[in-house]
């Protein structure tokens, strides 16, 4: 089992639509969650990070923690062309390391 | 400074010379990442150092890799000997504290011919 896992998409939707992203991890003790965006050819650059159970909300993104189901997700509202990219969780477990996941790539359709 | 700075940008060495890699974290910036993305591919952890603690070296890919961070500021990661499936780009990251939000540089992009 990987540490972080996330569907790699595609995931296609329309502008204006609602993208949502999801994230599992598997160690029980990791206290910090990040999202992260990554154009094509670019370093990722921080989105959001949460480190509660619940909602956290910044303009048109949303992340969401379940530490009990240990799943993370990113909800994008009114999606735009310019959120096309690569989305990247990020937690960081018990002993401080930040591990990735895959990424999921966003397609948002004009 | 600004950002986290990483050089060289580009790098093409031969397979089986050594390389090295310079990073130069947010000033302030206790916690400091070394990253591998293949294209394509998800970052992958290399190495993490905290402070004056001993670093997590758990990602390292073989004995070939190394790294070190030098009065707790700037780090170098060395590759000996580079394989062609070294190629990647290399990123490195810092936070303030081991718990904080981390910034990325802009990579190295690594290619062995």
């Amino acid at each position: 089992q990987k540490e972080v896992e996330q569907n790699s998409g595609p995931l296609s939707v329309p502008e204006g639509a609602i993208a949502s992203l999801n994230c599992t991890y598997s160690d029980r003790g990791s206290q910090s969650f990040f999202w992260y965006r990554q154009y094509s050819g670019k370093s990722p650059e921080l989105i959001m990070f949460i480190y509660s159970n619940g909602d956290k909300e910044d303009g048109r993104f949303t992340a969401q923690l379940n530490k009990a189901s240990q799943y993370v997700s990113l909800l994008i509202r009114d999606s735009q062309p310019s959120d096309s990219a690569t989305y990247l969780c990020a937690v960081r477990g018990a002993t401080n390391k930040l591990i990735f996941g895959t990424g999921t790539l966003l397609a948002v359709q004009p | 400074g600004a950002g986290v700075s990483q050089s060289p940008s580009n790098k093409v060495t031969e397979k089986g010379k050594d390389v090295e890699l310079r990073c130069d974290p947010i000033s302030g910036h206790t916690a400091l990442y070394w990253y591998r993305q293949s294209l394509g591919q998800g970052l992958e952890f290399l190495i993490y150092f905290q402070g004056n603690s001993a670093p997590d070296k758990s990602g390292l890919p073989s004995d070939r890799f190394s790294a070190e961070r030098t009065g707790g500021s700037v780090s170098t990661l060395t590759i000996q000997r580079t394989q062609q499936e070294d190629s990647a780009v290399y990123l490195c990251a810092s936070s303030p504290w081991g718990e904080g939000e981390a910034f990325f540089g802009q990579g190295t992009r690594l290619t062995v011919v």
